[in-house]
């Protein structure tokens, strides 16, 4: 399958300051790419599509000034928790999307950050 | 929108038995089943997927079945290994192809 590359798998930050998570397809341009939030012994929560070159549309109750997302290239999405807080603290997961053979399209996801902010 | 039912929460299974996950689904325009595999601290990655032209699809020990009528997938895992242990999501999508994720089993294996 295709490989999608995730950094860092974890930091911990102090309150107040922003954290960068790189999402990156490596052996494929990736036409969308999600970010999701998981919770411990959660389901997936999602929280924003990017495309590339444009705006990333949030889902209903995230907020768009702190988490904010670009997606500059059909091979790289950053996630950056601006000001982050404890409550913030969370594994994030990243995923792309591929058109393969025939026109299907599948998802892969990154490896997860684990945020820990004090 | 879709909502997508996944049980048991928990599975507890002998090595060497088979495990059986069930999933529904409640959007008829749904056409799309993958199930990921997440192992702790990990993301989850994609071990198999059905599209809605096909009723069952198999890949070495695990193969999924899907009945579009009842709307209903299921997860089947053969000759169970303790590396099998994991959290299972199954998911369902359309047109917009943004999946809905079930609940997610946590599937023991136990030596």
């Amino acid at each position: 399958g295709a490989v999608v590359s995730q950094h860092p798998s974890r930091v911990i930050c102090k309150s107040g300051t922003s954290v960068k998570i790189e999402c990156r397809s490596l052996d494929f341009q990736a036409t969308t790419m999600f970010w999701y939030r998981q919770f411990p012994k959660q389901s997936l929560m999602l929280m924003a599509t990017s495309n590339e070159g444009s705006k990333a549309t949030y889902e209903q109750g995230v907020e768009k000034d702190k988490f904010l997302i670009n997606h500059a290239s059909l091979t790289l999405s950053t996630l950056t928790v601006t000001s982050a807080h404890p409550e913030d603290s969370s594994f994030y997961i990243c995923s792309a999307s591929t058109t393969a053979a025939l026109g299907e399209e599948k998802l892969f996801f990154g490896s997860g950050t684990q945020l820990s902010v004090l | 929108g879709e909502n997508v039912e996944q049980h048991p929460s928990t599975l507890s299974v002998q090595e060497g038995d088979s495990a059986v996950i069930k999933c529904t689904y409640s959007d008829s325009a749904s056409n799309y089943f993958p199930w990921y595999k997440q192992e702790l601290g990990k993301g989850p990655q994609l071990i198999i997927d059905i599209r809605s032209n096909v009723g069952e699809k198999k890949d070495q020990r695990i193969a999924v079945t899907l009945n579009k009528t009842a709307k209903h997938f299921s997860l089947h895992i053969t000759e169970t290994q303790p590396e099998d242990s994991a959290v299972y999501f199954c998911a369902a999508s359309g047109g917009s192809y943004i999946p809905t994720f079930g609940r997610g089993t946590s599937l023991i294996v136990h030596p």
